[in-house]
């Protein structure tokens, strides 16, 4: 069975610019999970979307957005660049809610550079 | 003080050690999750608690719900083990909060 996969593996943008990054849960999952880690900090809740619906969101500004597709995919943007953005982006899948059965999957995480 | 805590946050090992890493938190949870960081930025599940013990092969995680504790143990650590070992907790409110993580480093 096919993992949680994400695009692209690394992306490079320059302040100011949007960036696009992409995930696809493992099949039959419809929660997915949207995660950074900048370095040296630890791992930050950004997104949980469910069904096609943003659910939660942790404390980020509203240039982080996403949507998830009705095959359960999802895009992460982030508009308006900054320095601070650059970490790697983690996203994971699980079946619907979190629950004690409902463990999440990560992907390998997308790292992104800002210049 | 975070709502998740993790100790230590370095630990380093001799292969064959018994290991025990420690999380407490301060916020209701549904469940709690022991995850595990490679040096590369990739992530396997190890557990999902809510109650008890679980055990796989030479890891056990326990969880005490009236203490908000929950222990990761790693019977006879090997070098393969180094690795960063995060604790997750899943809240009311469907967010996951993280605690910062612990350094393992198992000498051969």
């Amino acid at each position: 069975e096919a993992g949680v996969t994400q695009s692209p593996t690394h992306l490079i943008k320059t302040r100011g610019q949007q960036a696009t990054l992409r995930c696809s849960p493992i099949s039959g999952h419809t929660s997915v999970y949207w995660y950074q880690q900048a370095l040296g900090l630890g791992l930050q809740f950004l997104l949980w979307y469910d069904e096609g619906e943003e659910r939660n969101r942790g404390n980020f500004p509203p240039r982080f957005s996403g949507r998830q597709f009705p095959n359960y995919s999802s895009e992460l943007n982030v508009n308006a660049l900054e320095l601070e953005d650059s970490a790697l982006y983690l996203c994971a899948s699980s079946f619907p809610g979190l629950a004690a059965n409902n463990e999440q999957f990560f992907g390998p995480g997308t790292r992104l550079t800002v210049l | 003080k975070n709502e998740v805590e993790q100790s230590p946050q370095n630990l380093t090992a001799q292969e064959g050690e018994f290991i025990t890493i420690n999380c407490s938190y301060s916020v209701g949870i549904s469940a709690l999750h022991w995850l595990q960081q490679h040096p590369g930025g990739g992530i396997v599940s190890l557990f999902m608690l809510s109650s008890g013990k679980k055990k796989h092969g030479r890891l056990i995680a326990t969880i005490n719900i009236q203490e908000k504790h929950s222990s990761l143990h790693i019977t006879a650590s090997h070098p393969r083990d180094s690795a960063v070992y995060i604790c997750a907790a899943y809240t009311g409110g469907f967010k996951t909060i993280f605690g910062a993580g612990t350094r393992l480093f198992v000498k051969a």
